[in-house]
């Protein structure tokens, strides 16, 4: 069955440094690749979407990458703020026009100042 | 606002009663999903709907159902209820014709006791 692996552990790193969140994934070729960010008791709010002809995605501080031969999505935040600390989830969408999207358990991301 | 309303934000109830979910999507959204995601887990994936039309299904218990009815709002029925149900449901609904985001809810926190 498909599997979304991203690390358990929370990423806890210092304000202006690039923080790197992994996705991996097996039993599995997405057509595409979300990412989200979760803050506590809320719903998860849509960053990048990366298809799968695509290397990399830019949207100001975010990027991704997406390599469908490793079975692998990274995902940065340069410069990072302590505004930046929440859960980064990501999710893989199928094909077909109907956009079942799965996701991994999330990263939890802590910015200090 | 994500444009994802849901109904109602917090419920609680007994063992064995049921319950009555209900999303209305962002305008013009035809699919529609449901989540459900427990204290510190993942969004487990329950069920989605395509313009009235069931889509995919994940690990959705047979207890509970889901319907999206003409005007395309969505009601997740879950009964007989038992405690490990208490989680916050979301709800998420996305455009059409390939690789979209999905807007979620402010979710239900659902609390058995």
């Amino acid at each position: 069955s498909q599997k979304i692996e991203q690390n358990s552990e929370a990423l806890n790193i210092q304000e202006g440094k690039t923080a790197t969140l992994t996705c991996n994934y097996t039993n599995y070729s997405p057509a595409y690749l979300q990412w989200y960010r979760q803050d506590p008791g809320r719903g998860p709010v849509f960053l990048l979407l990366i298809r799968e002809n695509e290397k990399e995605k830019r949207k100001e501080r975010l990027k991704v990458t997406f390599d469908t031969t490793l079975k692998q999505s990274l995902f940065h935040i340069t410069a990072s703020q302590p505004a930046d600390s929440a859960t980064y989830l990501c999710a893989l969408d199928g094909t077909g026009g109907y956009n079942k999207l799965i996701f991994g358990a999330g990263t939890r991301l802590a910015v200090h100042p | 606002d994500s444009g994802v309303t849901q109904t109602p934000k917090h419920l609680i109830t007994a063992t064995g009663q049921r319950v009555t979910l209900r999303c209305s999507p962002r305008s013009g959204d035809l699919s529609v999903y449901w989540y459900q995601q427990s204290l510190d887990q993942g969004l487990q994936f329950l069920i989605q709907y395509y313009n009235g039309e069931e889509r995919a299904k994940g690990n959705i218990l047979e207890r509970f159902s889901a319907q999206q009815f003409p005007d395309l709002h969505s009601e997740l029925n879950l009964s007989s209820l038992e405690l490990g149900d208490s989680a916050l449901y979301f709800c998420a609904s996305s455009g059409t014709g390939g690789a979209t985001e999905a807007f979620f809810g402010q979710g239900t926190r659902l609390t058995v006791v």
